[in-house]
Parts: structure tokens; sequence; C-alpha cells
């Protein structure tokens, strides 16, 4: 069954560091996503990725978040300068169409010290 | 803005049914989805409702209506392996990112 990829799924980090957390989503998929989870919090939505831009953030997603899909199959997030509170577990997810579901994978758990 | 409702806990025991209800005000609606959540795990989607009714899947059933912002997830046959978080999610508008609730954690004992 295709699944959504992440990798590393744990990184731990010093603060003010950049880190890159990878993704491949489900090979025809053409929507893909960053949220982020807190521990013993919610999901929350980072951002949206269509046809190679951003189609739509959260006010999470300030300028030390960025994307990018540097090829045909990776999707990546990239905090610049991390922060303690960007300690949390980042799940990437993909869907088919705009409107249908999203699937999501295993996580990145990142922690920063 | 977008505001999701579900209870924070509840708890049954194995082979009882539990309904566990969301209520969402929302700027347009676009479909509601149901995940489930095991503890250091992603989301696994379980149902989607986008016109009002009941959708049957099995064990679960999910049942919405757009004119009271209301949707519940119906889980029969309760087992142990069905604790675990159910998160319930709403699309605002066509073609934007899912908006997650807090999520609802379900305890069952034997």
């Amino acid at each position: 069954e295709p699944e959504v990829t992440q990798t590393p799924s744990h990184q731990v980090t010093q603060m003010g560091q950049e880190v890159i957390l990878r993704c491949v989503p489900i090979s025809n998929h053409l929507y893909f996503y960053w949220y982020r989870q807190i521990l013993g919090q919610k999901v929350e939505f980072l951002v949206s990725f269509y046809n190679n831009e951003i189609s739509e953030k959260s006010e999470i997603f300030d300028d030390q978040f960025s994307v990018e899909r540097p090829d045909g199959s990776n999707f990546t997030l990239k905090i610049r300068s991390t922060k303690l509170e960007d300690s949390a577990m980042y799940f990437c997810a993909s869907s088919g169409t705009p409107n249908t579901e999203a699937f999501f994978g295993q996580g990145t758990r990142l922690t920063v010290v | 803005g977008q505001n999701i409702d579900q209870p924070t806990e509840m708890t049954a025991t194995e082979g009882a049914i539990v309904q566990i209800n969301c209520t969402y005000q929302t700027s347009g609606f676009n479909g509601l989805f149901w995940y489930q959540q095991h503890a250091g795990e992603a989301p696994t989607f379980l149902s989607y409702n986008v016109l009002d009714g009941l959708e049957e899947k099995g064990r679960f059933s999910s049942f919405l209506s757009r004119s009271k912002g209301y949707s519940y997830l119906l889980l029969k046959e309760l087992q142990m392996k069905d604790s675990a978080s159910y998160l319930c999610a709403v699309r605002g508008r066509a073609g934007t990112a899912l908006i997650f609730g807090k999520g609802t954690t379900l305890s069952v004992s034997s």
C-alpha cells in the first residue's frame, strides 16, 4: 500500500541551528502539507504546497520556515535558527486531489535543546 | 475563523458502542473528516462526510448535519485496540488544508 515516508524519525538539534525535515509523498499525489503536533496538543496546520508553490500557510509558518520540492519525489521543511518551542512532532501529508483525505507520514520528532 | 470542539476524554468497555461528537464553526464548508491517532503515531484516515447523513464503514460510522455544524463518529463492538485519540477535522473552503480539533481520547477497558 502506498505511504508517505519521512526522515529522520527523530532529530535532536541545538537551539539556533537549522534543520531540514524530509518527506516522500505518495507518488501520484499532487498536494502536500506539513503539520506539527506539540506533545499533548492538537495537530496544527503549517503549510500546503501545490504545483511548486505554497498554496496556503498558517500564522505559525513565519519567516523561519520554508518548504521546497527539490526533485520529483522529495518535499522538505526547513526551519532556520530553531527555538525551544519548535520541539514537536512534524507530520508530512499528501492527497491526490485538493478536497479528499490527506494521508500522513509517521512523523519526525524534533527536539530542540 | 474556525472553531472545532470535541470532548477531551471518553471511556467505554469492550463490546460497547460509543459516540464521539464534534461541533464546528467555519468560514465555508467542504468536508468533515475523522482520523484515529494512537499515541506517538500518525493520524490515520477513518471517514469523510461532505453531505448530510450517515456514512458506514464496517464498525465505524460517521454522521454529518451541515445546518447544525455537527458530526459524530460511532464506534461499534469496541475492542481494546480502539483505545486512541479520535480527531475531527474540517476543510473550510474548497482546496484549503484540513484544520483539526483537539481530539477525543478514548479509553476502552475490559
